[in-house]
């Protein structure tokens, strides 16, 4: 089955530029995104990107996909401590119909001031 | 604000209890998703329905039912429920069938 994989924790000082990084299994996904979880809040959709792309800039966000290795990044670059969460990367399975998301264990990102 | 809403906001019970949650999706959006996020199982696809009907069943359990009511909202039933149901329950919603989800608040179930 679909496995997306995560490093569970990322300490970064303010003003760096954060790298989050993920990998898949599903080759036929189609779509891969990343969602941000603050504390006690639900999930933002940040940015997602389709398959057949390899990067995609959204202001302070670029994700890279790389389709071979399976991998996706997710850059904040100037990363601020509003930027601290929990983030996800999802990748969407399309196969038989279904549309669901297999969601990575999630990546903390704490931000020193 | 994802314009998905999810009530309650916060629900405590004990073993062996029913509870209902809540979703309405976003206006326009004929899918809506339920997912659980526990510690140890992370987020988990739960069910979807589409427009009235079910269209995908992931990890639920049989305790576990939902339905899509002709307003497009959509309730999830647990019950006989132990302690290891505790978690935060999400609804989402798209369009479709395949477009983008948009996720609602949750609604956090503490089962004692």
């Amino acid at each position: 089955g679909e496995d997306v994989e995560q490093s569970l924790f990322l300490s970064v000082r303010e003003g760096d530029s954060s790298v989050i990084n993920c990998t898949y299994t599903d080759s036929s996904s189609t779509y891969l995104y990343w969602y941000k979880q603050e504390p006690g809040a639900g999930l933002q959709l940040l940015t997602y990107i389709f398959s057949n792309m390899d990067m995609k800039q959204d202001q302070r966000l670029t994700v890279l996909l790389n389709k071979k290795d399976k991998h996706l990044s997710l850059r904040i670059a100037d990363t601020q401590t509003g930027d601290s969460a929990i983030y996800f990367c999802a990748e969407r399975d399309a196969g038989a119909g279904s549309y669901q998301l297999t969601f990575g264990k999630g990546t903390k990102l704490s931000v020193i001031p | 604000d994802s314009g998905v809403t999810q009530t309650p906001k916060h629900l405590i019970t004990a073993t062996g209890q029913r509870v209902t949650l809540r979703c309405s999706p976003r206006s326009g959006d004929l899918s809506v998703y339920w997912y659980q996020q526990s510690l140890d199982q992370g987020l988990q696809f739960l069910i979807q329905y589409y427009n009235g009907e079910e269209r995908a069943k992931g990890n639920i359990l049989e305790r576990f039912s939902a339905q899509q009511f002709p307003d497009l909202h959509s309730e999830l039933n647990l019950s006989s429920l132990e302690l290891g149901d505790s978690a935060l329950y999400f609804c989402a919603s798209s369009v479709g069938t395949g477009e983008t989800q948009y996720f609602g608040p949750g609604t956090r179930l503490l089962v004692l």
